[in-house]
């Protein structure tokens, strides 16, 4: 049992194309989230999802699209990549009752 | 709006000494706060919390927490150090409700040395 799973783990793409990041779960956790690391500024969530269908902006937002159709997947789509988008991902998961989240192991995407 | 600070970017110990990584917040309201290790090429590993209760939180690998309300500090501690303990820490603060969702700090390069 993976928990949490995300691919690609690692993505080289162009200025202005379309990027999906893949984030999967198998605990059938309520909430997941993306977030992205940057040196220097630590971990900033990117969007949030309470259950299927509910979104929400988190700090860092813009240039990014979510979804949530099944309680188990969270894509992330970047709609026109932009080399301010270079960065590591991570998708996470948290359960109704406990505070704590759950980390997959990351993509890091390259946007040149 | 809820801040975390972690004024060090590297500390460094030798093996078998004490160790502690500073950790301050603001928050409004009552803090819930979180320490977390990230080994290279990996993810985030949950450590420790504070939510309510005793002040010292015990965690993983032999990590405790000390909540100080008055200084608004959540300083991660090790009473023995470990070469196996090097690693990037991530101190992190919500305020509980729909989602817990977090802010970290930006982070702190712990390296134990022989």
């Amino acid at each position: 049992d993976a928990g949490i799973t995300q691919s690609p783990r690692y993505k080289i793409t162009e200025t202005g194309r379309q990027v999906t990041l893949m984030c999967h779960q198998t605990w059938s956790h309520s909430y997941m989230f993306w977030y992205r690391q940057d040196l220097g500024h630590g971990l900033r969530l990117i969007y949030y999802s309470a259950a299927a269908d509910i979104t929400d902006k988190g700090e860092v937002p813009d240039g990014y699209v979510v979804s949530r159709s099944k309680t188990e997947n969270f894509p992330l789509t970047l709609e026109s990549a932009t080399r301010s988008q270079t960065s590591v991902y991570f998708c996470a998961t948290a359960g109704m009752v406990s505070y704590e989240q759950y980390f997959g192991p990351g993509t890091r995407l390259t946007v040149t | 709006a809820q801040s975390v600070a972690q004024p060090e970017d590297q500390v460094n110990v030798a093996e078998g000494n004490p160790l502690t990584v500073k950790c301050t917040y603001s928050v409004s309201g009552n803090p819930y706060l979180f320490w977390y290790v990230q080994y290279p090429n990996r993810g985030l590993q949950f450590l420790l919390k504070y939510i309510t209760g005793d002040n010292l939180v015990k965690g993983s690998y032999g990590f405790e927490a000390e909540f100080n309300k008055s200084q608004t500090s959540f300083h991660l501690k090790k009473p023995s150090a470990l070469v196996s303990d090097s690693a990037l820490y991530f101190c992190a603060v919500s305020t509980g409700g729909g989602g817990n969702k977090l802010t970290f700090g930006t982070g702190t390069q712990l390296k134990v040395e022989l």
